[in-house]
């Protein structure tokens, strides 16, 4: 069975703080994909990065930069010098090689305040 | 490109009817997934068709249902409405994966406000 968990609940944080959003995946798979999803109050999901599990190189895009770590499970998403329009609720989605079945985690709803 | 579009945007139903959604995904996409996203629940796994075929489901009851048409377009219905079911329901689009197994990311919709009294 697979299991995603996302424990910070909210996260509160001023612009231009840096965040890390937590998630860890736990599975028997040896390979899956993990996705971060971004849902603004308009209410839309919206894409945001996509890992191999088999990749564990770690990457920055712009404000955001991911660590994968596979030998602790865990996905971890950062934002640095967040922006107000950065509030969101993010979520962790693992799938097992079909995107088309991904698990949400719960969630973490981030505010960021001016 | 267009995005996933979902009609209608909001409907307000009562216990015992039944409900309609429509998803139309985005050009080229394939794989169609319906979502339940409630306060409660967060967000959980319908179905999946791909190509015409249910290829997923999730652990729903056999009142939700759902097709998905030549053109990709999909609907999902629910029959004899519950209060629970009140939710946003959320239509997700991807690309074929270019070989089995890999994932692509996911293009969801405005989503369906069903609110159901």
């Amino acid at each position: 069975a697979q299991k995603v968990t996302q424990a910070q609940t909210e996260i509160s944080v001023v612009e231009k703080e840096d965040v890390t959003l937590d998630c860890v995946y736990e599975t028997r798979d040896t390979t899956y994909y993990l996705f971060w999803y971004k849902q603004p109050p308009s209410g839309e999901l919206v894409f945001l990065i996509r890992r191999n599990s088999f990749d564990e190189q770690n990457e920055i895009s712009g404000r955001y930069s991911w660590n994968f770590q596979k030998s602790t499970s865990s996905f971890n998403f950062t934002i640095t010098a967040s922006q107000v329009v950065d509030s969101a609720v993010y979520f962790c989605a693992p799938s097992r090689g079909n995107a088309g079945k991904s698990t949400f985690g719960d969630g973490t709803t981030l505010t960021v305040k001016p | 490109k267009a995005g996933v579009t979902q009609t209608p945007r909001y409907l307000i139903k009562t216990r015992g009817q039944q409900v309609t959604l429509s998803c139309s995904p985005i050009s080229g996409h394939r794989s169609v997934s319906w979502y339940q996203q409630t306060p409660g629940q967060g967000l959980q796994f319908l179905f999946e068709y791909f190509s015409e075929t249910q290829r997923n489901k999730g652990n729903f009851p056999g009142r939700f249902s759902g097709r998905q048409f030549s053109n990709s377009r999909s609907e999902m219905n629910v029959s004899t409405l519950e209060l629970g079911d009140s939710a946003l329901y959320l239509c997700a689009s991807s690309f074929p994966p270019i070989r089995a197994g890999a994932g692509n990311e996911q293009f969801f919709g405005p989503g369906t406000r069903l609110t159901v009294l």
